[in-house]
């Protein structure tokens, strides 16, 4: 079945600790996306691709990086995690000109 | 500015009754309107999309309508059910880059009470 899949769906860490979000889709997409959203609020573009090697930032700064090796997968890392990344992490993907299916997000949690 | 506002931010209904939720928008050039569905702690999930041309698309007890002239689209909810309770987003994508740049509103939360 063609999905969307993001891990872990929950994550608690401390401050200082590097964090990788996973994100793979099963749709042979080539465009994918990393949201942040907190909660009430809307959701901020912070990465894109548009293929395998290609990565654009978003509107939104974000000190996380990310990465495009394979099609599918499209994984989030923050090097040194801070309160201040608290939030939930929606990854999508979509083919070209077509809308964009969401993952069930990451929430993130630094203490 | 490119902007979506939608209206009321949260709304209290019971079991059964309907609703409709209002998103106006300021972006230019129009491409689409989406309307998605998110469950708490879930990702967003697509009930209609509408360009240009079209005025109005249902998906089940779900219709929405767009005025492109006046750039205002409602959602309309008939005979709510309590699985219906979430927060309703209105996405407006441009036409004007490569990348279809995407316009989130904060979203309606929506509460179904029995």
């Amino acid at each position: 079945e063609a999905d969307i899949y993001q891990t872990p769906r929950y994550l608690v860490i401390g401050t200082g600790k590097k964090i990788t979000l996973e994100c793979s889709q099963t749709m042979g997409h080539d465009k994918m996306y990393w949201y942040q959203q907190d909660p009430g609020m809307e959701l901020h573009l912070i990465h894109y691709s548009y293929g395998v090697n290609s990565t654009e930032k978003g509107d939104l700064s974000s000190e996380s990086t990310v990465s495009r090796i394979r099609t599918e997968h499209f994984p989030l890392t923050l090097e040194s995690a801070r309160p201040s990344h608290t939030s939930q992490y929606l990854c999508a993907s979509s083919e070209y000109g077509g809308g964009q299916y969401f993952g069930p997000g990451t929430r993130l949690t630094v203490t | 500015k490119n902007q979506v506002e939608q209206s009321p931010q949260s709304l209290i209904i019971l079991e059964g009754k309907n609703c409709t939720l209002q998103c106006n928008y300021t972006v230019s050039p129009f491409s689409n309107l989406r309307w998605y569905k998110q469950d708490t702690g879930r990702g967003p999930v697509s009930l209609t999309i509408m360009t240009f041309s079209e005025n109005t698309k249902s998906n089940g007890r779900y219709t929405a309508t767009l005025d492109a002239d006046t750039k205002q689209s409602s959602l309309h909810i008939t005979a709510s059910q309590l699985s219906d309770s979430a927060s309703y987003i209105c996405v407006v994508t441009d036409r004007g880059s490569t990348l279809g740049r995407l316009y989130f509103g904060r979203g309606t939360q929506l509460t179904v009470w029995p």
